[in-house]
């Protein structure tokens, strides 16, 4: 059975920084692409950011970002752990949101989440 | 960036009627169109992708159609664990994957 398990929100002052760790098992994580979706409270969904499947031949992984991210968040995977990361910094108030991550059907971003997490909230506050 | 527009923002339906919901693209998508259930408190729940396969354990009364820009998802007969918020998202031309800003499924 798949499963997502994220981890490491909280509560974190603007211009903070903070990771998140989204723990998968049930399937052979190298071979999928990732993704981090977020959702602000009583908001729509907002796609954040992408990783493809493990790299195989040891360069890095295909990664992408929406514009309100690039430059500050920075998604990774630890194939040896099967954990997707996303690292956040310079947080701002509009960063609050519950932080979702899905699993693609593919080994290239190019699909949609078919597996979610339960989601970890992040909460950007003074 | 293609925009996702769905309509209406809220649908109310009796159980045991037919919903119908519709999701607009800026530009051609072509195919490549899911559906996401999520209720309240939840996780969303893929329920539809390539505009018309059902995902995996998805009931056969969920069903999609459309192509290009103009697409529908269909409940033949609602159930009660049917009313919840649906989202289209698009994955043609990406970065981003877009979605809707969703429509709110209540009962009448």
């Amino acid at each position: 059975e798949v499963q997502l398990v994220e981890s490491g929100g909280g509560l974190i002052q603007p211009g903070g920084s903070l990771r998140l760790s989204c723990a998968a098992s049930g399937f052979t994580f190298t071979s999928y692409a990732m993704n981090w979706v977020r959702q602000a409270p009583g908001k729509g969904l907002e796609w954040v950011s992408g990783i493809s499947g493990g790299s195989i031949r040891g360069g890095p992984e295909g990664t992408y970002y929406a514009d309100s991210v690039k430059g500050r968040f920075t998604i990774s995977r630890d194939n040896s752990r099967n954990t997707l990361f996303l690292q956040m910094i310079n947080l701002r108030a509009d960063d609050t949101a519950m932080y979702y991550c899905a699993k693609e059907e593919s080994y290239h971003n190019s699909g949609p989440g078919h597996y979610w997490g339960q989601g970890t909230l992040v909460t950007v506050s003074s | 960036e293609i925009l996702m527009t769905q309509s209406p923002a809220t649908l109310s339906v009796s159980p045991g009627e037919r919903a119908t919901l519709s999701c607009r693209a800026s530009q051609s998508v072509n195919s490549n169109l899911a559906w996401y259930q999520q209720k309240p408190g939840q996780a969303p729940r893929l329920l539809i992708y390539g505009t018309s396969t059902r995902a995996t354990g998805i009931p056969a009364r969920f069903s999609g159609s459309g192509s290009g820009t103009e697409f529908t998802l269909t409940i033949s007969s609602l159930q009660s664990e049917d009313f919840a918020v649906y989202y289209c998202q698009q994955y043609n031309n990406w970065p981003p994957y877009s979605f809707g800003q969703g429509t709110k499924l209540e009962i009448k």
